[in-house]
């Protein structure tokens, strides 16, 4: 079975400050699949970043970026320049790829991230 | 690509009553996966289809619980007798193994609630 752990239950920041969320995971697959989702108030998930377990290369998606500590099982999300429409739940999420394809995606509890103005 | 479409979006009903939500996924994506959000909480994986056929059953869900997906285009999940503790918002999301990216699009979810 898969765990996904994210401590911190609450952050807030000020606009265009740094953040970084914490996230580890543990699983006893090899091949396996890390997302950040982002779930603002009343609106549905979107995908922020997703990293592959076998690159060791950290994921950029323009602000957004990783810290992929494998051997730790650690991925954090750092968030750059913060602004006020990241204010959101996010999850991070572990998906284990198998030879039957696919299962279904492992949360965290989640952080509420809140940027204040 | 109109994204992934869920109805209703709120449901109230009474204990011990059925109740059914639909699931409309992307056109061209075969997976289909259903999920259960309690407040404060992540979701939960509940079931999984690719095409028409029901891959993956979590063991949360109960006797209680049914999915389908008959032609392997939009599914339904039933709750028969629901109770207090099947209040969530229920989730539905889909993806293809063609981009080999395993990213999953979310639909806006049903919220039930049971009285």
């Amino acid at each position: 079975a898969q765990t996904v752990t994210q401590s911190q239950p609450e952050m807030s920041v000020q606009e265009a400050e740094t953040v970084t969320l914490s996230c580890t995971y543990d699983t006893s697959e090899s091949n396996y699949y890390l997302f950040w989702y982002k779930q603002p108030p009343s609106r549905q998930m979107i995908l922020v970043i997703r990293q592959e377990a076998y690159k060791q290369q950290n994921a950029t998606e323009n602000r957004f970026s990783v810290n992929f500590q494998k051997a730790a099982k650690s991925f954090s999300l750092k968030i750059s320049d913060s602004q006020l429409g990241d204010t959101a739940m996010y999850f991070c999420a572990l998906e284990v790829v198998t030879g039957g394809g696919a299962d279904g995606l492992t949360f965290g509890k989640g952080t509420h991230l809140i940027i204040q103005p | 690509d109109t994204g992934v479409s869920q109805d209703p979006r709120h449901k109230i009903t009474k204990r011990g009553q059925n109740v059914t939500f639909r699931c409309d996924p992307i056109s061209e994506h075969n997976r289909l996966y259903w999920y259960r959000q309690t407040l404060g909480q992540g979701p939960e994986f509940l079931t999984y289809f690719q095409n028409e056929a029901q891959l993956e059953k979590s063991r949360l869900l109960s006797d209680r619980f049914s999915a389908e997906r008959p032609k392997g285009s939009f599914s339904t999940l039933e709750i028969q007798r629901t109770e207090q503790g099947d209040s969530a918002m229920y989730l539905c999301a889909s993806d293809t193994e063609l981009t080999g990216s395993y990213e999953q699009y979310f639909g806006p979810g049903t919220r039930l609630t049971v009285t």
